[in-house]
């Protein structure tokens, strides 16, 4: 499968920004997404980018895509508790249809 | 719409048993996958299928079979189960292909002993 590269951990003070990092392999990705898992329950889709695209907002959450490095960032602005989470980065292609390539996860802390 | 149901959320298997692992969505969607989620590796694809009469396999799909008879259903077979099947298995379903968002369902941990 494509490489899909992530930090494991990253730990934040509430109320500062958290940038959560991931570099992929597949140069002829398509959309690149960025997916949260809580504690217990199954991956809910955060946002995603098509790959025309530099930048993305929506409300906290900026993603930021160099296509010329392969690197996708999601931040996270005025990071609450409630973010606590794993972050997966995620990225699929038109040829490979519906399958979709998850990093390893990245488990953000946030501490009160 | 409940979305896509998992059933059991737990289960303890002695190696060399057999089950099924049962995924429904209520969505209508033709697109469905299994994958499981071990530490320090992500989520891996293990089957996925595009429709009803149609499945493929994925990047990990020794030990595991599947089949698509209806638009709802994707169930998952281990068939002979073994230690290094231990992990949370999600199903997922989306309605279209790259682009779309992928449901998920809330997970199946199993354990092998």
């Amino acid at each position: 499968g494509e490489d899909v590269e992530q930090s494991l951990f990253l730990s934040v003070r509430e109320g500062d920004s958290s940038v959560i990092n991931c570099t992929y392999t597949d140069s002829s990705s398509t959309y690149l997404y960025w997916y949260k898992q809580e504690p217990g329950a199954g991956l809910q889709l955060l946002t995603y980018i098509f790959s025309n695209m530099d930048m993305k907002q929506d409300q906290r959450l900026t993603v930021l895509l160099n296509k010329k490095d392969k690197h996708l960032s999601l931040r996270i602005a005025d990071t609450q508790t409630g973010d606590s989470a794993i972050y997966f980065c995620a990225e699929s292609t038109v040829v490979t249809g519906n399958q979709f390539y998850f990093g390893t996860g990245t488990s953000l802390t946030v501490i009160p | 719409n409940a979305g896509v149901t998992q059933t059991p959320k737990f289960q303890v298997l002695k190696t060399g048993q057999s089950m099924t692992l049962q995924c429904a969505q209520d969505m209508n969607h033709e697109y469905m996958s299994w994958y499981r989620q071990d530490p320090g590796m992500g989520l891996r694809l293990i089957h996925y299928s595009v429709g009803a009469g149609i499945t493929d396999q994925g990047e990990v799909p020794n030990g595991y079979n599947v089949s698509r008879s209806t638009t709802e259903d994707f169930p998952l077979r281990l068939l002979s189960a073994a230690p290094s099947q231990t992990s949370v298995y999600f199903c997922a379903s989306s309605p279209g292909l790259a682009g779309y968002e992928q449901y998920f369902g809330p997970g199946t941990r199993l354990t092998v002993t």
